[in-house]
């Protein structure tokens, strides 16, 4: 079984501030870790994924994060807002093998606000 | 390019009516999958395809019917068993490296 959960329904930053978005998530198997964009009525945009490999995972638009197996942890990151990543982001879990392969297990989400 | 196609964008459904929403990719992949996302709660698997003319129920299936003929074509009816259809859904495929690609989704609401 897989879950995940993420710290916080909204955050809000200032333009220009560290953006930090709290993932944590549990496997049975060993995770693939995602994390998605939403702008509203739209679909999902990936960001990054972590499947092997490096722990530190850089995306699209300055975002990255760090696969913390110690702490079930795979927090989203970018060192300076900018207005356009106001949106909803999601952080997922796929197993790699057994009954969870291929499937997505989403968190509720996080509301990133980002004012001037 | 390629890319996964559903429609209606907007979907209105009388009380004890079927209606089936529409999802079709040009990406070859073989995986397809169907999403709920209420507010709040992020999504919920309804039903997902890794071959045609297979299917599995996801975590909430219930009042939902899929099929899966032609590798390009996951249709979704919401059926009137399901009571709380008013969502937004979301189709997404997925390759053997673990691409998913989604649909930009149908908002269903009850009238």
């Amino acid at each position: 079984a897989q879950s995940v959960t993420q710290l916080g329904s909204h955050v809000s930053v200032s333009e220009g501030a560290l953006v930090l978005l709290r993932c944590n998530y549990s496997s049975s198997v060993p995770p693939y870790l995602f994390w998605y964009v939403q702008y509203p009525n739209q679909g999902l945009q990936l960001l990054l994924k972590y499947t092997t490999g490096a722990t530190l995972v850089k995306g699209i638009n300055g975002f990255e994060a760090e696969f913390k197996k110690s702490e079930t942890s795979f927090h989203l990151t970018k060192p300076s807002a900018h207005m356009s990543d106001a949106a909803e982001y999601f952080c997922a879990v796929s197993g790699a093998g057994g009954t969870s392969y291929g499937k997505l297990t989403f968190g509720q989400g996080t509301i990133l606000t980002v004012h001037p | 390019d390629g890319g996964i196609t559903q429609s209606p964008k907007y979907l209105f459904r009388k009380e004890g009516q079927n209606v089936t929403l529409s999802c079709e990719q040009n990406l070859n992949h073989d995986a397809m999958y169907w999403y709920r996302q209420d507010p709040g709660q992020g999504l919920r698997l309804i039903y997902y395809s890794q071959i045609v003319n297979d299917f599995q129920k996801g975590d909430i299936a219930e009042g939902y019917s899929v099929s899966r003929e032609k590798k390009e074509s996951f249709p979704l009816t919401v059926t009137s068993a399901q009571k709380n259809p008013t969502a937004f859904y979301l189709c997404a495929s997925s390759s053997v490296d673990w691409s998913y690609t989604f649909g930009s989704g149908t908002r269903l609401t009850v009238v």
